[in-house]
């Protein structure tokens, strides 16, 4: 079966835009958290959602926002982007919070 | 506030040796034990613990959790050049929190 599905696969932009990703969990997965990884940080919880509603948020100012729609897709939009947005964004898809999850390859952002 | 510590931060090792990753944690409401490694982009799912004391074999790597002391292990027996990768340690309690990895470098 498709695993998780994340585009784009890479993204560059400028400083004060604003940069929408998308991830396509796996055929059943109700599930979709999105990760931040930076090379200092690490993996860092970004927000989880679970049949289109929002269950948990990581500690990211309100400019990282995200939805779920009723097919499971989910959507991840970073408005007024800063040097530091930088990193690859990744999105897991699981059938239900602390039950294995599945990563996508990612979304490599740039920010110049 | 949820943490997930992994040591060492590095390893470099020849083939053939056997290594020790591990993970110690303080979390609420803790769910399960995730073990994944990364080698270019999409972290690639290894083990996943929930239960005390219970080993998971997959091949040459195996894996223990301890709730008690709140800490797992993950083990490479007979290391090859092809386990050279990041491996992370994830608990997941309300969200999936993870550590920042154990840098594994393996020479042939």
């Amino acid at each position: 079966k498709a695993g998780v599905t994340q585009t784009p696969r890479y993204l560059i932009k400028t400083r004060g835009q604003q940069v929408t990703l998308s991830c396509s969990p796996i055929s059943g997965h109700r599930s979709v958290s999105w990760y931040q990884q930076t090379p200092g940080q690490g993996l860092q919880f970004l927000f989880e959602y679970f049949s289109e509603t929002q269950r948990n948020k990581g500690n990211f100012p309100g400019r990282f926002s995200g939805r779920q729609f009723s097919n499971s897709r989910s959507e991840m939009n970073v408005s007024t982007l800063e040097l530091g947005d930088s990193a690859l964004y990744l999105c897991a898809s699981s059938l239900a919070a602390g039950i294995g999850y599945t990563f996508g390859s990612g979304t490599r952002l740039t920010v110049v | 506030e949820d943490k997930v510590v992994q040591s060492p931060l590095s390893l470099v090792v020849h083939e053939g040796d056997t290594v020790t990753l591990n993970c110690s944690y303080e979390v609420t409401n803790f769910r399960s034990l995730l073990w994944y490694k990364q080698e270019k982009k999409a972290p690639t799912f290894l083990f996943m613990l929930t239960s005390s004391g219970i080993e998971k074999k997959s091949g040459r790597l195996s894996s223990i959790l301890d709730k008690k002391e709140l800490f797992s292990i993950l083990n490479i027996t007979a290391t090859q050049t092809g386990d050279s990768a990041v491996y992370l340690c994830a608990v997941s309690s309300e969200k999936l929190v993870f550590g920042k990895g154990t840098k594994l470098t393996v020479n042939p």
